[in-house]
């Protein structure tokens, strides 16, 4: 069954440095999400992206954030000065298409900002 | 008011038992509904879209109350696996982003 991967699984970072998390969406969807879980807290939406464009960002998506899909099968969230605050779980997501609601996610990459 | 709203539990059930969980929303425009399960640092899985007219995957019955903005899952005949955090999840405006609950530990015992 395809399924949407993730690397690194844990990454460890100063404040300030900037940092990238990659995804690999299921192969055939459109869709692209990112999310995030701060340790207790309830999943929060980042960013979606359809057609190599941002569709819609949440307010913790600031200038900091930035998403790229570089290629046919990456999909990229750069940090470029991360905080504390930005310690968290980040979750990446695909969706089939238009017609098609359901969100797979991957399984996750662990930041540690310090 | 929360977009979501979940009891958060823990439900302390043993082996066998039958449990609910219940979920209100606050945007009526939401058009697809789901259940997600999470186990302790790991991703959202996906467990049921729920329809309006209720939908059932053998030992899992979930209904949606869109006048009350209410759905709701049970779980029948409880296994050791079935614990986990159960997210209610509502989609967003323009059917993009997914809003979720807090979720509701369920703990099952032997």
């Amino acid at each position: 069954e395809p399924e949407v991967t993730q690397t690194p699984s844990h990454q460890v970072t100063q404040m300030g440095q900037e940092v990238i998390l990659r995804c690999v969406p299921i192969s055939n969807h459109l869709y692209f999400y990112w999310y995030r879980q701060i340790l207790g807290q309830k999943v929060e939406f980042l960013v979606s992206f359809y057609n190599n464009e941002i569709s819609e960002k949440s307010e913790i998506f600031d200038d900091q954030f930035s998403v790229e899909r570089p290629d046919g099968s990456n999909f990229t969230l750069k940090i470029r000065s991360t905080k504390l605050e930005d310690s968290a779980m980040y979750f990446c997501a695909s969706r089939k298409g238009l017609d098609y609601y359901e969100q797979y996610f991957g399984p996750g990459t662990r930041l540690t900002v310090t | 008011r929360k977009e979501v709203e979940q009891d958060p539990g823990p439900f302390n059930v043993p082996e066998g038992a039958t449990v609910a969980f219940n979920c209100t929303y606050s945007n009526s425009a939401s058009q697809s509904f789901f259940w997600y399960r999470q186990d302790c640092r790991k991703e959202p899985k996906l467990l049921m879209s729920v329809y309006s007219s209720g939908n059932e995957d053998g030992r899992f019955t979930a209904q949606l109350n869109r006048a009350s903005q209410y759905i709701s899952l049970l779980i029948r005949d409880s296994k050791l696996s079935d614990s986990a955090t159960y997210l209610c999840v509502v989609n967003g405006e323009y059917g993009n982003k997914l809003v979720f609950g807090a979720g509701t530990i369920l703990r099952v015992k032997s």
